[in-house]
């Protein structure tokens, strides 16, 4: 069964770094990964939905990688500001056969951007 | 706009009642999916549907119901069988059937369910 892992699980840093969000997954068998983020008691927003065929995938200051071979893809977050404060999640969908069935999601990074 | 109306936005359920929660897209998908999310345990699947009149069991289906009637909507019914209900339920949907590579998911604001 596929598990997905998100490292680290919380940080802070100051505003204006650049930071990176891991993600990683056992089963390599995937099509793509979306990345999501989810503010305080509130739903997911789309972030960036990398198809297995591509390498990269950009939206604004947001980066996304993916490398199925060695399950991993990260997602970087060019000059943060305290407004990218969330967390960041990671998921790959699952197949029975005849389209997705759902979506497998690890537990999130908790970002926090000092002001 | 498209997108993915949840209902209520919190709801308070009484012990041994069976409450029901709304999701209504218009975003012309077939796929939608129900999800719990608990505190340090990320989301779960509850109960998902590829076509109208057709849903299959996730990883916790106990103790909750579903019926796709209309392509629109997908409404989650959590029963008295249900013994830890409190929770953020989430719907999403997607393009669904025969797309393997275009699984794009889409979420509602989520109901937050609360046992009183």
């Amino acid at each position: 069964k596929q598990e997905v892992t998100q490292i680290p699980a919380a940080l802070s840093v100051p505003e204006g770094e650049n930071l990176v969000l891991n993600c990683s997954f056992t089963d390599s068998a995937i099509y793509n990964l979306q990345w999501f983020r989810q503010d305080p008691g509130k739903g997911l927003t789309s972030l960036l939905l990398i198809q297995s065929s591509q390498r990269e995938q950009t939206s604004g200051r947001l980066n996304a990688s993916l490398d199925k071979s060695s399950g991993r893809s990260t997602l970087y977050i060019a000059a943060s500001q305290p407004g990218d404060s969330a967390t960041y999640l990671c998921a790959v969908p699952w197949y029975s056969g005849g389209g997705a069935d759902g979506l497998t999601f690890g537990k999130g990074t908790h970002l926090i951007i000092q002001p | 706009d498209g997108g993915i109306t949840q209902s209520p936005k919190y709801l308070f359920r009484k012990e041994g009642q069976n409450v029901t929660l709304s999701c209504e897209q218009n975003l012309n998908h077939d796929a939608m999916y129900w999800y719990r999310q608990d505190p340090g345990q990320g989301l779960r699947l509850i109960y998902y549907s590829q076509i109208v009149n057709d849903f299959q069991k996730g990883d916790i289906a106990e103790g909750y119901s579903v019926s796709r009637e209309k392509k629109e909507s997908f409404p989650l019914t959590v029963t008295s069988a249900q013994k830890n209900p409190t929770a953020f339920y989430l719907c999403a949907s997607s393009i669904g059937r025969d797309r393997d590579w275009d699984t794009e998911a889409f979420f509602g604001q989520g109901t937050r369910l609360t046992v009183v």
